[in-house]
């Protein structure tokens, strides 16, 4: 069954540096998502983009954020400046045309120091 | 701002009996609701949806049931088994905002145990 994969599972970096987490969407699925789940909060959604663009972000997604689909299969994630309140679990998904489900990867968790 | 509510943070059970998990939301404009699985370590998966014409949705052991007007919705699980533990997620979106816009929210969780 065709899946999402995310990598890196894990990334640690130092509070003030530029991380890029990296998705692979379902390679038929038009829209694509970033949601994060801080420990024990809920599933928060951070972005949406179609068509080469961003459809819709949250307030989350401030100027430190910005997302990118350098080719035809992945799908990037990046935060200039981390910052510790951005630690968390990253989830990357995507939707097919037509469908409401949303299939997502495995995670990647970020922990900034 | 929370939109869809999941009040029980956990919920254990007996092998073999019914699970029963709540969802409560908020917006009016939401016509499709969704339960995900999830596992430690591994992202949300897909479980059982159903659109708001319906009350009701089944698929082997899990059905989930709407009330529009309580705007209340449950997944049901029986007979509940071990591997049925991990955390259910209900979420909820509004399809009639048009596909780019299309986006889940979710609730905090529950985390369900299943005792053999």
């Amino acid at each position: 069954e065709p899946e999402v994969t995310q990598t890196p599972s894990h990334q640690v970096t130092q509070m003030g540096q530029e991380v890029i987490l990296r998705c692979v969407p379902i390679s038929n699925h038009l829209y694509f998502y970033w949601y994060r789940q801080i420990l024990g909060q809920k599933v928060e959604f951070l972005v949406s983009f179609y068509n080469n663009e961003i459809s819709e972000k949250s307030e989350i997604f401030d100027d430190q954020f910005s997302v990118e689909r350098p080719d035809g299969s992945n799908f990037t994630l990046k935060i200039r400046s981390t910052k510790l309140e951005d630690s968390a679990m990253y989830f990357c998904a995507s939707k097919g045309q037509g469908n409401e489900k949303l299939f997502f990867g495995s995670g990647t968790q970020l922990s900034v120091l | 701002d929370q939109q869809v509510k999941q009040n029980s943070p956990s919920l254990s059970v007996q092998e073999g009996r019914i699970s029963i998990l709540n969802c409560d939301y908020t917006n009016s404009m939401f016509d499709y609701f969704l339960w995900y699985k999830k596992y430690p370590a591994e992202g949300p998966t897909f479980l059982i949806s159903i659109s708001s014409i319906k009350d009701k949705n089944e698929d082997g052991r899990f059905t989930v049931f709407l009330n529009k007007s309580a705007k209340h919705l449950s997944l049901h699980i029986v007979p509940s088994q071990p591997g049925d533990s991990a955390v259910y997620f209900c979420a909820a979106s509004e399809v009639s905002s048009g596909g780019s816009n299309y986006k889940l929210t979710f609730g905090k969780g529950t985390l369900l145990t299943v005792n053999p």
